[in-house]
């Protein structure tokens, strides 16, 4: 299988803010990853797919970039509703492997 | 568009079967598209379970394989996950999500709301 890794695990930031999450596999990848987010009590919310593809109605200021092992998700100009947990997800072979995810919470 | 919900009982005891299945509307499992499972254990991570062409054709998670199995009706516009000799380790939020795909790419969306499975005498 392959190993999905995300760093931080958390990480506090204020409205307005820049941040960068990353994630790692343990094999390359190409650009079969993709990232999702999920607030509490609800399902996961497909942001991008191929790496650096935002899903259409996705706000323009998530960005992911990346290819082969080391991939981020940035959000720019960070907004309330962006907090939240970002996972990772490799789509390149089964079984599809999620990261453990980041959790954004308000500093 | 497309929506998903899964149904099911959300207590099972140990050493049980799992069955949950989740009911497509707006769109069809007949669909060029395929249908997965994932489960997320309380505070935890997502892991993905297995998932089901229109044909019948599964792929399953080698952690799981020899406990699952997915199925697919299409006079109901449904497709249904057991899992077997359940453990407290199997207590998670079960989802069921579409996946989308473009070209070799793949996702899931949209996911259903997510149904709880408590495994507990």
């Amino acid at each position: 299988d392959i190993h999905m890794t995300q760093s931080p695990s958390s990480l506090s930031a204020s409205v307005g803010d820049r941040v960068t999450i990353t994630c790692r596999a343990s094999q390359s990848i190409s650009n079969y990853l993709n990232w999702y987010q999920q607030t509490p009590g609800k399902a996961p919310k497909f942001l991008i797919y191929a790496a650096s593809s935002l899903q259409s109605g996705v706000p323009s200021r998530f960005s992911g970039s990346g290819s082969g092992t080391e991939f981020t998700l940035t959000i720019t100009s960070l907004q309330p509703e962006d907090f939240a947990t970002y996972y990772c997800q490799q789509n390149y072979i089964t079984p599809f492997t999620f990261g453990p995810g980041t959790k954004v919470d308000i500093k | 568009q497309v929506q998903l919900q899964e149904s099911g009982p959300g207590l099972v005891k140990p050493s049980g079967t799992l069955s949950l299945t989740c009911t497509v509307s707006g769109g069809s499992v007949s669909d060029t598209n395929w249908w997965t499972w994932v489960r997320q254990p309380p505070g935890k991570g997502l892991e993905w379970i297995g998932d089901i062409y229109h044909s019948g054709t599964t792929n399953y998670n080698p952690s799981l394989k020899t406990r699952v199995t997915i199925s697919i009706d299409k006079s109901k516009n449904q497709f249904s996950l057991n899992l077997t000799s359940v453990t407290a380790a199997d207590t998670a939020i079960y989802y069921c999500a579409r996946e989308g795909r473009n070209r070799a790419f793949s996702w899931f969306d949209p996911w259903g709301q997510g149904i709880l499975v408590t495994v507990s005498s």
